[in-house]
């Protein structure tokens, strides 16, 4: 079973709808990140929590750390959010990451 | 300020070969980390330089691969010989103290 567990794996949605990526993690944390990768593109950092709720534009970054559950929101999605979404933890002094295995988003138009 | 630059982006080898990946870590960036994906899996940690150091190279999967950072600066991850597994999208990324990454657009390696 892997470190960090995230559903769902594909995800299919019209444009304007509200979407919601879940990543569990099984391990102690000092911090978790959302990563986003366009297809081909690089990994673009969007959000690096430890606790509560984190804002930017139409994403929206939660976690429960005694749950050990984070959730990352996009509301009213466009095509152009379609991309691969990361979750990623890192623990302890050297801040390396423990990656998911993504979760691929498909907005429709 | 600049980002992380990798290259080559792409690179096909024939097994046995030897093949070089740059990074260039965005400047002031202590730590510069290097993790890669292979295909279907998620993206693993390979090692992490503090400045010139290495701090961490407990994913590096064998002794083909060697990874050095010159002067604390740039890095480079050799592969010596390529193995058909070794191919995969091999990612850079560089951070200061726990501010967040900056990750490169990565190197996609083919060995044939």
């Amino acid at each position: 079973k892997n470190e960090v567990e995230q559903s769902p794996q594909n995800l299919t949605a019209q444009e304007g709808e509200f979407i919601t990526i879940n990543c569990s993690y099984s391990v102690g944390i000092s911090a978790l990140h959302w990563l986003q990768q366009h297809p081909g593109g690089g990994i673009v950092s969007l959000f690096m929590l430890s606790s509560g709720k984190k804002k930017h534009g139409r994403l929206i970054a939660t976690i429960n750390i005694q749950e050990k559950h984070s959730s990352l929101h996009i509301t009213a999605s466009h095509p152009r959010d379609s991309a691969v979404y990361i979750c990623a933890v890192s623990g302890g002094s050297n801040y390396k990451l423990t990656f998911g295995k993504g979760t691929l988003l498909t907005v429709n138009p | 300020e600049a980002g992380v630059t990798q290259f080559p982006s792409h690179s096909v080898i024939e097994k046995g070969q030897t093949v070089t990946l740059r990074c260039d870590p965005i400047s002031g960036h202590d730590n510069l980390y290097w993790y890669r994906r292979v295909m279907g899996k998620e993206i693993k940690f390979l090692l992490h330089f503090v400045k010139e150091s290495k701090q961490d190279e407990s994913g590096m999967p064998n002794n083909r691969f060697l990874a050095e950072r010159t002067g604390g600066t740039y890095s480079t991850l050799k592969v010596q010989p390529a193995e058909l597994e070794d191919s995969g999208v091999y990612f850079c990324a560089s951070s200061r103290e726990n501010y967040g990454y900056t990750f490169g657009s990565g190197t996609r390696l083919t060995v044939v």
